[in-house]
């Protein structure tokens, strides 16, 4: 069964710092997504990108964040300069339209100190 | 007001019990309605959608009601392999929006 793809599986940084979460999409998927769940918490929708383009963005999902598809085949979540409150599970997930299909990958656990 | 609310639990039920779950969502606008199970530090798998005839997949029987704005999921026969946190899911439409999550629902089915 395809699978979206996430690395790392956890990632440790201090406050202040840039990290890039890395996915990557089934491969005939057009719609990208990233979520976070922070801990006990319910899961958040930060942003979907479509045809190279955010479309849609919550207001989670400030100047400090950033994505990209860098290669056609990799989905990246930039976090500038990282926030103690930025510690969450980040979830991508792809689909190949609108709702159908919609695959979560197993997650990035960031812990900031 | 939470845009998608539910009983957060715990349930804790014997194997072979029959348990229901119920949401409530608050946007009347929403079009699309999912049950996901979550199993701890995972991520969301899809359980089912739900239908506004109800559909049944298995041991799980899912119902909207949209006057009320209600949704439930029952499950009949419960096994230990239940256990996990059914989340509540809704969208505004069809297409690319993003999904709504309740918080979730924890269910532990006891040998």
């Amino acid at each position: 069964e395809p699978e979206v793809t996430q690395t790392p599986s956890h990632q440790v940084t201090q406050m202040g710092q840039e990290v890039i979460l890395r996915c990557v999409p089934i491969s005939n998927h057009l719609y990208f997504y990233w979520y976070r769940q922070i801990l006990g918490q319910k899961v958040e929708f930060l942003v979907s990108f479509y045809n190279n383009e955010i479309s849609e963005k919550s207001e989670i999902f400030d100047d400090q964040f950033s994505v990209e598809r860098p290669d056609g085949s990799n989905f990246t979540l930039k976090i500038r300069s990282t926030k103690l409150e930025d510690s969450a599970m980040y979830f991508c997930a792809s689909s190949s339209r609108g709702f159908a299909g919609y695959t979560f990958g197993s997650g990035t656990r960031l812990t900031v100190v | 007001r939470k845009e998608v609310e539910q009983d957060p639990g715990p349930f804790n039920v014997p194997e072979g019990a029959t348990v229901a779950f119920n949401c409530t969502y608050s946007n009347s606008a929403s079009q699309s309605f999912f049950w996901y199970r979550q199993d701890c530090r995972k991520e969301p798998k899809l359980l089912m959608s739900v239908y506004s005839s109800g559909n049944e997949d298995g041991r799980f029987t899912a119902q909207l009601n949209r006057a009320s704005q209600y949704i439930s999921l029952l499950i009949r026969d419960s096994k230990l392999s239940d256990s996990a946190t059914y989340l509540c899911v809704v969208r505004l439409s069809s297409g690319n929006t993003p999904l709504v999550f309740g918080k979730g629902t924890r269910l532990s089915v006891i040998a």
